[in-house]
């Protein structure tokens, strides 16, 4: 089945405490992405990938990394997180990263900073 | 820079009646796209409809519709014969045609009433 996964759903964590959320897919697309969506605020993407070894900011990218060594996985970073990085977020996929191509979404991690 | 703004944070319909979600956006691109997502209580996010900005004519998928107005930056979407399992939150989304970031509105909560 074509999808986007990202682990965990759920996360609740420290301030301070490096973490990592996974997200893979399995439908070969060049484009991925990451988004944090907040209450009042929608949905603000963080980084974005065109293609392997190609990442470019999206319109949060503060207190974030990310990496894109292979075309199926493109995990999101938190090196030091922080209570304001509570959020749910998203990681989405597809073909060319442009308008006419469909952007698949994953479920969803709901993370929790203390 | 762009930006998406949907003024309309909650809106309620009874079922079987139709209901039109605002959303403007401001740009100077002149190709680009626009989107409208919905995101039931499963926090699943479901493409709904898709128009290109060189396309005149508005784009319709099924029950639903939208009133593209270039001049305007407006894109509202039409919902008709509304059911329950509409009841989501629906963003609006704009992204350049050379793709890459994806910029989304706050929001519309939608609550179809039996």
């Amino acid at each position: 089945e074509a999808q986007v996964t990202q682990n965990p759903r759920y996360l609740i964590t420290v301030t301070g405490k490096k973490l990592t959320v996974t997200c893979s897919q399995n439908m070969n697309h060049e484009y991925m992405s990451w988004y944090r969506q907040d209450p009042g605020l929608g949905l603000r993407q963080i980084y974005y990938s065109m293609n392997v070894e190609v990442t470019d900011k999206g319109d949060v990218p503060e207190g974030y990394k990310v990496s894109r060594k292979e075309k199926r996985n493109f995990p999101l970073i938190l090196e030091s997180p922080s209570p304001n990085q509570t959020s749910l977020y998203f990681c989405a996929s597809s073909f060319k990263g442009v308008g006419d191509s469909p952007l698949h979404f994953g479920n969803g991690t709901r993370l929790t900073v203390t | 820079a762009q930006t998406v703004t949907q003024s309309q944070p909650e809106m309620s319909v009874q079922e079987a009646e139709t209901v039109t979600l605002s959303c403007t956006y401001d740009t100077s691109e002149n190709n680009y796209y626009l989107f409208w997502y919905k995101q039931p209580p499963s926090r699943q996010m479901i493409l709904v409809i898709r128009q290109e900005a060189y396309k005149q004519q508005n784009a319709t998928e099924n029950r639903f519709s939208v009133n593209f107005q270039k001049a305007a930056k407006s894109f509202s979407l039409k919902i008709s014969d509304s059911q329950l399992g509409d009841t989501a939150m629906y963003f609006c989304a704009f992204m350049k045609r050379q793709g890459g970031k994806l910029i989304f509105g706050q929001g519309t909560e939608l609550s179809v009433k039996p």
